[in-house]
């Protein structure tokens, strides 16, 4: 059965420095998603992309988050100068089409000093 | 209002009870709603999407009362196997999911 996959699964940084979480999509997706999870609370929306352009974007997601889809099948999120509150389990999901079911990676925890 | 409200739990029930939760929301022009579980520091996974007619899938049943903005997942017959969170998720026609905070279920031997 086709998956989403995250890499990596753990990463501790420093406060200021820049991250970049990466996810491979289903294949045949069209549809990518990036959510977080800080611990404790509910899972909440980030940034949906398409057609190699932000589609729908949070207020959370501010000028120091970008996406990138830099080759056919990665799917990237960047974080240029992290923050303490940026410590959360980040999901990518992918979907066939808008208002279809999302199919969410494993995450990647995010652990920033 | 929240925009999907869910009872916290925790629902501690026996093996092979039957157990039900509940969600509201709030935008009326949502468009799907599904239910995922979650179990403890892992990725949502799809359980079901619900329907206006109501959809059954093993176990497992859903309800929504669009009129109520209402949506219910019952499960008979709990096993082990189903403790995990469960998580109300309704798409209001853009692309964003948007999820309750989970109700917790316990199913003890």
């Amino acid at each position: 059965e086709p998956e989403v996959t995250q890499t990596p699964s753990h990463q501790v940084t420093q406060m200021g420095q820049e991250v970049i979480l990466r996810c491979v999509p289903i294949s045949n997706h069209l549809y990518f998603y990036w959510y977080r999870q800080i611990l404790g609370q509910k899972v909440e929306f980030l940034v949906s992309f398409y057609n190699n352009e932000i589609s729908e974007k949070s207020e959370i997601f501010d000028d120091q988050f970008s996406v990138e889809r830099p080759d056919g099948s990665n799917f990237t999120l960047k974080i240029r100068s992290t923050k303490l509150e940026d410590s959360a389990m980040y999901f990518c999901a992918s979907s066939g089409r808008v208002v279809e079911t999302q199919y969410f990676g494993p995450g990647t925890r995010l652990l920033v000093l | 209002r929240k925009e999907v409200e869910q009872d916290p739990g925790p629902f501690n029930v026996p093996e092979g009870a039957t157990v039900a939760f509940n969600c509201t929301y709030s935008n009326s022009a949502s468009q799907s709603f599904f239910w995922y579980r979650q179990d403890c520091r892992k990725e949502p996974k799809l359980l079901m999407s619900v329907y206006s007619s109501g959809n059954e899938d093993g176990r497992f049943t859903a309800q929504l009362n669009r009129a109520s903005q209402y949506i219910s997942l019952l499960i008979r017959d709990s096993k082990l196997s189903d403790s995990a969170t469960y998580l109300c998720v309704v798409n209001p026609y853009t692309d964003k999911l948007i999820f309750g905070t989970g109700t917790r279920l316990q199913v003890f031997p």
